[in-house]
């Protein structure tokens, strides 16, 4: 099976812009779950999608958004980018939902600069 | 409140010798738990998980990990070690119904030959 996938990889914004970044999930699993990576914060959940509807979400504010889709696949969005998002966005796919292990992707860099 | 504490930064150690990563959780219900290993510029790694049961569990790549309920711990070992395990471990807590998992700050394990 293929694993999480996530687009691009790498990415570089100027303060102020908006971004998208992509996941798609292992075949078949229903669940999807973001999270950001900084040196200063570590991980930090971001949200949850199954199905569809939003199930959680993390302490971020609303500048950061996300979506799935009837096939699973997601996506998330910043709008007026800030230095501080500067991070590793990574992805993971559940089989269910409710803390089953996740499998990640291997994240997108997003600097902006 | 879900919270997680990875007391070591940073471990370095000879090749061959054992390890133990040390985690302590804190989680007012029953835990579901992971060792989770990422590689510089890479995604996360599933090690093991817990969920309930045996309170030893074993994981890919020889690892194994202890869940001592009075301690509030779940520490990672492994018996020798390979070049190849330097990366970043990461001890995570969830909660049934939620796939947002709880990180802790991460240890970064050094293998000298």
């Amino acid at each position: 099976k293929a694993g999480v996938t996530q687009t691009p990889r790498y990415l570089i914004k100027t303060r102020g812009q908006q971004v998208t970044l992509s996941c798609s999930p292992i075949s078949g699993h229903r669940s999807v779950s973001w999270y950001q990576q900084t040196p200063g914060q570590g991980l930090q959940f971001l949200f949850e999608y199954f199905s569809e509807t939003q199930r959680n979400k993390g302490n971020f504010p609303g500048r950061f958004s996300g979506r799935q889709f009837s096939n699973s696949r997601s996506e998330m969005n910043v709008s007026t980018l800030e230095l501080g998002d500067s991070a590793l966005y990574l992805c993971a796919s559940s089989g269910r939902q409710g803390a089953y292990e996740q499998y990640f992707g291997p994240g997108t860099r997003l600097t902006v600069t | 409140a879900q919270s997680v504490t990875q007391p070591d930064i940073h471990i370095t150690v000879s090749e061959g010798a054992s390890l133990e990563l040390r985690c302590n959780y804190s989680y007012g219900a029953t835990p579901y738990l992971f060792w989770y290993v990422q590689s510089p510029g890479q995604g996360l790694q599933l090690l093991l998980k817990y969920f309930s049961g045996d309170t030893l569990v074993q994981g890919i790549k020889g690892f194994e990990a202890e869940f001592k309920r009075s301690q509030s711990s779940f520490n990672l070992r492994k018996p020798s070690v390979h070049w190849s395990d330097a990366a970043e471990y990461f001890c995570a807590v969830g909660a049934r119904g939620a796939n947002n998992l709880f990180f802790g700050t991460g240890t970064r394990l050094t293998v000298i030959p």
